[in-house]
């Protein structure tokens, strides 16, 4: 069966800081590889994807992440934090059936002023 | 346009109570899933629909889980004789299609209690 690895639990950083959370599945067919974000009191929501094609994908807020599929990774990654970054990213792949989304444990990202 | 509802957005209960969860759909959205997200978890499979069909139920913890979607639109999830294990962030999530592992949006959850 399918499952996602987060490495980082939490990370705390100061504004301007780089970031990279590392993602790690367990699956050697064709992936789809997805990241979401929640904000403080809001509800999860896509962050960026990647179906196909050019493995750097660019998504919303400055955020990329890039697919190496020789290393199973699909890791998250800003050149420049800003505190309203502070939330929590969960690295997602949909299971084998396709029937769902299947979760890392997700990584709480501070981000200090 | 409207996003995923879910109401109530808590649910305080007793051990052993019957309680039902509802998800409105974004309008036109076929695919539509549950999931629990525990706390320091990632959210956790239950159930998904295709239109008004279970397609998956693989992820229900037992039979005390249910869920129904009648007319292809809003779904309830129902939990029969809770227990303090069920607490947890129910979270619905749809999709515009029936491709596996499209993108899938979510609401803001249900957050039940079992005392």
């Amino acid at each position: 069966a399918q499952s996602v690895s987060q490495h980082n639990h939490h990370v705390i950083l100061s504004e301007a800081a780089s970031l990279e959370l590392g993602c790690n599945y367990s699956y050697g067919g064709t992936v789809n590889l997805f990241w979401y974000v929640q904000y403080p009191g809001q509800h999860l929501q896509l962050l960026l994807k990647y179906f196909s094609g050019d493995p750097l994908v660019k998504g919303i807020k400055g955020f990329e992440a890039e697919f190496i599929k020789s290393k199973f990774s699909f890791n998250l990654r800003k050149p420049s934090v800003q505190w309203s970054d502070t939330a929590e990213y969960f690295c997602a792949v949909p299971n084998q059936a396709g029937t769902a989304l299947i979760f890392g444990k997700g990584t709480t990202l501070s981000v200090s002023s | 346009g409207a996003g995923v509802s879910q109401t109530p957005s808590n649910k305080v209960t007793e051990k052993g109570k019957y309680v039902e969860l509802r998800c409105d759909p974004i309008s036109g959205h076929t695919a539509l899933y549950w999931y629990r997200q525990s706390l320091g978890q990632g959210p956790e499979f239950l159930i998904y629909f295709q239109g008004t069909g279970a397609a998956d139920d693989s992820g229900l913890p037992n039979d005390r889980f249910f869920a129904v979607r009648p007319e292809g639109s809003v779904s309830t999830l129902k939990i029969q004789r809770t227990e303090r294990g069920d607490s947890a962030v129910y979270l619905c999530a749809t999709s515009p299609r029936e491709t596996p592992g499209d993108e899938q949006f979510f609401g803001p959850g249900t957050r039940l209690t079992v005392l």
